[in-house]
């Protein structure tokens, strides 16, 4: 499974976009990256995923390179309750490995 | 509604009795997994099942054991507690289709004195 790299802490303004960065230099072509974040000690709730393209829901945006050794999830208008604990993972599923090696991710600060 | 539910919430136990903290899902999910969280440390994998009566080991197994004898069933079992095994820990579960996410409970705090 690919090792990813994120910062350890973020502030966002109310209102702005946030843009949380990853890297996943050593992503295999099965590897999809996902996105979770953690509020309090509550358990991780997914919000996205892609494997090349772009990708977009109602809580946010998925911008992957085209070298795919990086990505970036953003959060378009954040508030205050997006402050949460982000972790950004990579993982093969097609191989049958369900290994999901989460890190310690990114602390994201939303200020008022 | 689809949940992973995981009981109790709340434990604090002695070193060396044994314990059993339940996880069930109503989703029907083939995969389901273990985690404990530590401060500065993240989510570390205790272990994964894949189905019924399938199970491996994650990065961090010593001194867990699991069973998975139906679907919606993996109990986690601690046969002597002991003081590092203080820790939050989740349970969590996904379908076997490639691009699902997993779904997780809401925790079970363990304390052990």
């Amino acid at each position: 499974d690919a090792k990813t790299t994120q910062p350890t802490s973020m502030d966002c303004a109310e209102g702005r976009a946030a843009n949380l960065p990853c890297n996943h230099s050593t992503i295999s072509g099965n590897e999809y990256v996902y996105w979770y974040r953690q509020i309090h000690s509550q358990g991780p709730q997914y919000i996205i995923h892609g494997l090349k393209n772009n990708e977009t829901n109602e809580m946010a945006s998925l911008i992957i390179t085209e070298d795919r050794k990086s990505s970036t999830l953003i959060l378009p208008h954040a508030t205050l309750r997006d402050t949460a604990v982000y972790y950004c993972i990579a993982t093969p599923r097609s191989s049958g490995t369900y290994k999901y090696i989460f890190g310690t991710g990114t602390r994201l600060k939303v200020l008022a | 509604e689809a949940q992973v539910t995981q009981n109790p919430r709340y434990l604090i136990t002695v070193t060396g009795k044994k314990l059993t903290v339940t996880c069930s899902q109503n989703m029907n999910h083939e995969y389901m997994s273990w985690y404990r969280q530590d401060p500065g440390l993240g989510l570390r994998q205790i272990y994964y099942s894949m189905n019924v009566e399938v199970t491996d080991k994650g990065d961090v197994p010593e001194g867990y054991k699991v069973s998975r004898k139906e679907k919606r069933n993996f109990p986690l079992i601690l046969e002597s507690p002991s003081p590092n095994q203080t820790s939050l820990y989740f349970c969590a579960s996904m379908p076997r289709v490639v691009d699902s996410p997993l779904h997780f409970g809401n925790g079970t705090r363990l304390t052990v004195t």
